[in-house]
């Protein structure tokens, strides 16, 4: 699990914060994703991008939003956290002719 | 609505047996991809099947599908303790659509 790295790895903070989950790839990957993951397990995807200057919503509905201002970065924002906002969130990018790289996760707790 | 469903949800076996999970999934493909995660950690790829393949080997890897009855098997042989993790299966969907729609696991346990 190399080359996409998220950060922080696990977050504790209060309701109503603003906080940026940082998601960096060094591939040059042009298409990358956010999935939420529950404690049941399964992954929903909550946003993606093709490329610089391009993000869509997933087929999860999501509060948060991203950007895409450089290619290796595609970080994920919260304006207002919530305790149903609790869970891991996982960053991927996928490359030519290859299966998706995801980093390690931010797991995101909110109190 | 996820387009792969595992099956079992958990299967516990003995190091050095084989475990074999399954995935069914419900629209048409371009590709199946499997996965494994380790707990709390991030998702790792373990292999690709296209559509128009019927099985792929990777180490000791086993992957068939058959796209007639949408369904996919994941063959582990001579489990490792180390083996133990959740395995997903996920589908990319036809056309121009690069997003992944994963199943719900199956949680592996292999017992030393």
């Amino acid at each position: 699990e190399a080359d996409i790295y998220q950060t922080p790895r696990y977050l504790v903070i209060g309701t109503g914060k603003k906080i940026t989950l940082e998601c960096s790839q060094t591939m040059g990957h042009d298409k990358m994703y956010w999935y939420q993951q529950d404690p049941g397990m399964e992954l929903h995807l909550i946003h993606y991008s093709y490329g610089v200057n391009s993000t869509e919503k997933g087929d999860l509905s999501s509060e948060s939003t991203v950007s895409r201002i450089r290619t290796e970065h595609f970080p994920l924002t919260l304006e207002s956290a919530r305790p149903s906002h609790t869970s891991q969130y996982l960053c991927a990018s996928l490359g030519q002719g290859s299966g998706y790289t995801f980093g390690s996760g931010t797991r995101l707790t909110v109190v | 609505s996820q387009q792969g469903e595992e099956d079992p949800q958990a299967l516990s076996i003995q190091e050095g047996e084989n475990a074999t999970m399954n995935c069914s999934y419900k629209t048409s493909i371009n590709n199946l991809q499997w996965y494994r995660q380790n707990s709390g950690r991030g998702l790792v790829h373990l292999i690709l099947i296209r559509s128009n393949e019927r099985e792929k080997h990777s180490g000791r890897l086993r992957v068939t599908l058959d796209t007639s009855k949408k369904s996919s098997s994941l063959l582990i042989t001579a489990s490792r303790a180390a083996d133990t993790a959740s395995y997903f299966c996920a589908t990319e969907s036809g056309g121009s659509n690069y997003k992944l729609t994963f199943g719900k696991g199956t949680l592996l346990t292999v017992n030393p």
